[in-house]
């Protein structure tokens, strides 16, 4: 079965540290893979995406995330957190083969940073 | 270039209600999936349109319903209301093969 975990409920941050939110996957096949970021009382925006080539995906606001392809992990990054940064990231995975292009979600990771 | 809308904001019902839920597609998107995201949890697949049609269902009751229209707009409809309904309603849409881009949502308080 296809999932995706998100381990960490809250990571924590003081501000201007580099932050990572963990993401791991099962799929069948090959994966493409998503993080988003929900502000609270908005809907789910777009960071970036893992499609194939290079492991380092670069997306909005700075953020980056490396896919692993050995410890099918797909981290989210960023160099020097910021206060705005706060908020609920989500993971999602689809598998390539799925023709109806559904997305598969963690559980979400809160983000706080701390000025 | 409008993003994705949604219709209402904010909702309170009470048990047994009906409710409709509306969404307006991103310009150039055909396709419109729906999903429910609970307190403290990710988003859960309802269902999926294409053409007016239901192409794909999530593990959800046949008490929730959507359509689509023409234009591409679509509705989902939930009947008999449960306390359990309780949630962000959010849509999405994208094109047929394409990255989904979401609305701002809909919580609906089900008293």
């Amino acid at each position: 079965a296809q999932s995706v975990a998100q381990p960490e409920d809250q990571v924590n941050v003081a501000e201007g540290n580099p932050l990572t939110v963990k993401c791991t996957y099962s799929v069948s096949g090959n994966p493409y893979l998503f993080w988003y970021v929900q502000y609270p009382n908005r809907g789910l925006q777009f960071l970036l995406k893992y499609i194939t080539g290079d492991n380092l995906v670069k997306g909005s606001y700075g953020f980056e995330a490396e896919f692993n392809k050995s410890q099918t992990s797909f981290h989210l990054k960023k160099p020097s957190a910021l206060v705005s940064d706060s908020a609920l990231y989500f993971c999602a995975v689809r598998d390539k083969k799925d023709s109806n292009y559904q997305l598969i979600w963690g559980a979400g990771t809160k983000l706080i940073i701390k000025p | 270039d409008a993003g994705v809308t949604q219709s209402p904001t904010h909702l309170i019902k009470t048990r047994g209600q009906q409710v409709t839920l509306r969404c307006s597609p991103k310009s150039g998107h055909d396709t419109v999936s729906w999903y429910q995201q609970a307190l403290g949890q990710g988003p859960q697949f309802i269902f999926q349109y294409y053409e007016e049609e239901e192409r794909q269902r999530g593990n959800f009751p046949d008490r929730f319903s959507g359509h689509q229209f023409p234009n591409y707009s679509s509705e989902l409809n939930v009947n008999a209301l449960l306390l359990g309904d309780s949630a962000l309603y959010l849509c999405a849409s994208s094109p047929r093969t394409g990255d989904r881009y979401f609305g701002a949502g809909t919580r609906l308080s089900v008293l």
